[in-house]
């Protein structure tokens, strides 16, 4: 069966080090890989995705990821974060034609002055 | 902007009552989608929809229906309302582009009391 794992509940960082959120994935061909944040109160919104091509992406709010096919990995960094990331992060994987979504439990990000 | 909404961000209702989360899209997306989202869990899919008319089960369709008489419009229905219903919503929706890429509503918090 298909499974997507964010193995870290809670990260805690401060503010202005760099992050970095892990996230597997089982699934027998390369699926088309989703990065989401949801603020508190909020509803989701995509940082990134990847579907074909260079490995590793940027996306919005100076977030990147890099697919390494190898460890069926699609991990998500940021150099320095600010207050305004503490959020929650999902990552998904879509692997069928009607664009079906399997989410990670999320990771929670808390960002300390 | 794609823009999806929900009618109701918070919602009380009592055990056995019939309750309805409305989510309305407007893009002119094909397919929609309804998850719900517990701590720990992530997001998991009740149920979605390909076209008017059209609906498929998720992952946990168990105690929930749905309606989708227009396009733009995509219903969740429980049909007789639980306490292991309480939990947030959350529909999506995303257009046959081939991005796949799903925009999220703000999402209905529900308490079954």
């Amino acid at each position: 069966a298909q499974s997507v794992t964010q193995p870290d509940i809670h990260i805690t960082v401060s503010e202005g080090a760099s992050l970095e959120l892990r996230c597997n994935y089982s699934y027998g061909a390369t699926p088309y890989l989703f990065w989401y944040v949801q603020s508190p109160g909020q509803g989701l919104q995509l940082l990134l995705k990847y579907f074909s091509g260079d490995t590793l992406v940027q996306g919005i709010k100076g977030f990147e990821a890099e697919f390494k096919r190898s460890q069926s990995s699609f991990n998500l960094r940021k150099p320095s974060v600010h207050w305004s990331d503490a959020a929650e992060y999902f990552c998904a994987v879509s692997t069928d034609s009607w664009g079906k979504f399997q989410f990670g439990a999320g990771t929670q990000v808390v960002v300390t002055p | 902007d794609v823009k999806v909404t929900q009618s109701s961000r918070y919602l009380v209702k009592r055990t056995g009552e019939k309750v309805f989360l409305e989510c309305v899209q407007d893009m002119d997306h094909e397919n929609m989608f309804w998850y719900r989202q517990d701590p720990g869990l992530g997001l998991r899919l009740i149920y979605f929809s390909y076209d008017v008319k059209m609906k498929e089960k998720g992952d946990i369709p168990e105690g929930y229906s749905v309606s989708r008489e227009k396009k733009e419009r995509f219903s969740l229905i429980l049909e007789s309302a639980s306490t292991n219903q309480t939990s947030m919503y959350l529909c999506a929706s995303h257009g046959q582009d081939g991005t796949y890429e799903q925009y999220f509503g703000p999402g209905t918090r529900l308490t079954v009391t």
